[in-house]
C-alpha cells in the first residue's frame, strides 16, 4: 500500500535555529500534501496544504514566514520551522492522498510524524 | 464538513469486539464517513471508509445507519495493539484540497 516517509522522526534544537522536516511519498506521486501539528493530548490541527510547483495554502493563524513549505517534486514536501522557539515544540505530521487507494474518496496516508523539541 | 460526536474514551477487554460509535446527524448526501486511528506517538492510520453501505476489510467493519446519521466502527477481536485514539471524520469526496479535519476522537483502551 501507499507509504509516506517522514524524516527526521525526532529532532532537538536550540531556540533561534531552523529545522527542516522532509515528507516523501515512496510509491506514489502526490500533487498535494498536508502538514498537521499536534500538541500533547490534543487532536491534529491542519497547518497548511502543500501544492507541487506552487505556493502552499496556510490555515488561519499559521505564520507562513515561520513555517516555510516547499513542494518541489511530486514525491517530496519539506516543512522548515524558522527561528524555532520552545512554543514550536510539537509533533508534526504530513500526509498525502494516494489516487489509486482513494478513488473517489479522500483516503489519506500519513507519515509517522516528527517530534520537534526546542530548548 | 459535517460535525461528528464521539465518546471521549472507551474500554474493551482483549479478545472482545470493540464497538466505537460516531454521531454525524448533519451529514450531507455526498459525504463519506472515514475512520482513522492514532497509536501513541505515531501518525494516523487509515482504517475504513463508507458512504451508505456497511463495509468490511481486514481491519474492521463499518456499520452505517440507514439514515446515515450515525455509524459504528467494529473491531471484531480487539488486541492490546488496538489501544489508540480512533477518529471518525465525514467529508465530501471533492472538497477543496482533500484535507481531513480531525475532532477529539475516542481513546480506546484494550485491557487484558
Amino acid at each position: 500500500g501507499a507509504v509516506v516517509s517522514q524524516h527526521p522522526s525526532r529532532v532537538i534544537c536550540k531556540s533561534g535555529t531552523s529545522v527542516k522536516i522532509e515528507c516523501r511519498s515512496l510509491d506514489f506521486q502526490a500533487t498535494t500534501m498536508f502538514w498537521y501539528r499536534q500538541f500533547p493530548k490534543q487532536s491534529l490541527m491542519l497547518m497548511a496544504t502543500s501544492n507541487e510547483g506552487s505556493k502552499a495554502t496556510y490555515e488561519q493563524g499559521v505564520e507562513k514566514d515561520k513555517f516555510l513549505i516547499n513542494h518541489a517534486s511530486l514525491t517530496l514536501s519539506t516543512l522548515t520551522v524558522t527561528s524555532a522557539h520552545p512554543e514550536d515544540s510539537s509533533f508534526y505530521i504530513c500526509s498525502a492522498r494516494d489516487r489509486v487507494l482513494g478513488s473517489g474518496a479522500n483516503v489519506l496516508t500519513f507519515g509517522a510524524g516528527s517530534r520537534l523539541t526546542v530548548l | 464538513d459535517a460535525k461528528t460526536t464521539q465518546p471521549t474514551s472507551m474500554d474493551c477487554a482483549e479478545g472482545r469486539a470493540a464497538n466505537l460509535p460516531c454521531n454525524h446527524s448533519t451529514i450531507s448526501g455526498n459525504e463519506y464517513v472515514y475512520w482513522y486511528r492514532q497509536i501513541h506517538s505515531q501518525g494516523p492510520q487509515y482504517i475504513i471508509h463508507g458512504l451508505k453501505n456497511n463495509e468490511t476489510n481486514e481491519m474492521a467493519s463499518l456499520i452505517i445507519t440507514e439514515d446515515r446519521k450515525s455509524s459504528t466502527l467494529i473491531l471484531p477481536h480487539a488486541t492490546l495493539r488496538d489501544t489508540a485514539v480512533y477518529y471518525c471524520i465525514v467529508r465530501a469526496p471533492n472538497n477543496a484540497g482533500n484535507m481531513l479535519t480531525f475532532g477529539g476522537g475516542t481513546r480506546l483502551m484494550v485491557k487484558p
